[in-house]
């Protein structure tokens, strides 16, 4: 089945303490891309990158770091999380291709900083 | 970051009725598509739109890429308690794979 995963899909932690959210595409999509989602903000890009070794920053990438070291996967760091970043993350992949901008996203990790 | 306008907010419908929700936009937009998020789930693509004028439909939905490529529609017949969620618009310029999102219509259905 054709899919974006995350894990952990809930996570309950400490300011400071380093995390990685995993998420992990099976389409061979070039694109990917990580949101967040906050109440009356709606979505916001934080990283995308556009292939192995490509990455850049979103709207809100403060606090944020990524890495592409496969095209399957596209881990989200926070090296030391604040409460301010307590929401919910979601991924998304798309193939990039001309006839298909179709962006297919994860399940969420709802995140809480504490 | 640039959000696209989508209207209306929220809205209450008895089940059965049909639902019109749209987004604008000041820029021009290549590609419009439409997403359904269920509560605590991630978005899931409903509708992609690929030309200026272009109507799709799927099942009981049925979208409308604007004439002048500023704005989309989307509207679903006859509506079921199942169609209950947050339907989101989003866009894309020329020559970049970035989406640009509304804010969402959060849709609830009484049966």
């Amino acid at each position: 089945e054709a899919q974006v995963t995350q894990n952990p899909r809930y996570l309950i932690t400490v300011t400071g303490k380093k995390l990685t959210v995993t998420c992990s595409q099976n389409m061979n999509h070039e694109y990917m891309s990580w949101y967040r989602q906050d109440p009356g903000l709606g979505l916001r890009q934080i990283y995308y990158s556009m292939n192995v070794e490509v990455t850049d920053k979103g709207d809100v990438p403060e606090g944020y770091k990524v890495s592409r070291k496969e095209k399957r996967n596209f881990p989200l760091i926070l090296e030391s999380p604040s409460p301010n970043q307590t929401s919910l993350y979601f991924c998304a992949s798309s193939s990039g291709t001309a006839d298909s901008y179709e962006q297919y996203f994860g399940p969420g990790t709802r995140l809480t900083v504490t | 970051g640039q959000q696209l306008n989508q209207s209306p907010q929220s809205m209450f419908i008895q089940e059965g009725e049909d639902v019109s929700m749209n987004c604008t936009s000041s820029s021009i937009f290549n590609t419009w598509l439409w997403y359904k998020q269920d509560p605590g789930e991630g978005p899931v693509l409903l509708i992609a739109l690929y030309k200026a004028g272009e109507l799709t439909s799927n099942g009981r939905l049925t979208a409308q890429f604007g004439i002048t490529r500023k704005d989309s529609f989307l509207n679903i017949s006859a509506s079921i308690p199942s169609d209950v969620g947050i339907y989101f618009c989003a866009g894309r310029r020329g020559g970049s794979e970035k989406l640009v999102f509304g804010k969402g219509t959060k849709l609830t259905v009484n049966p």
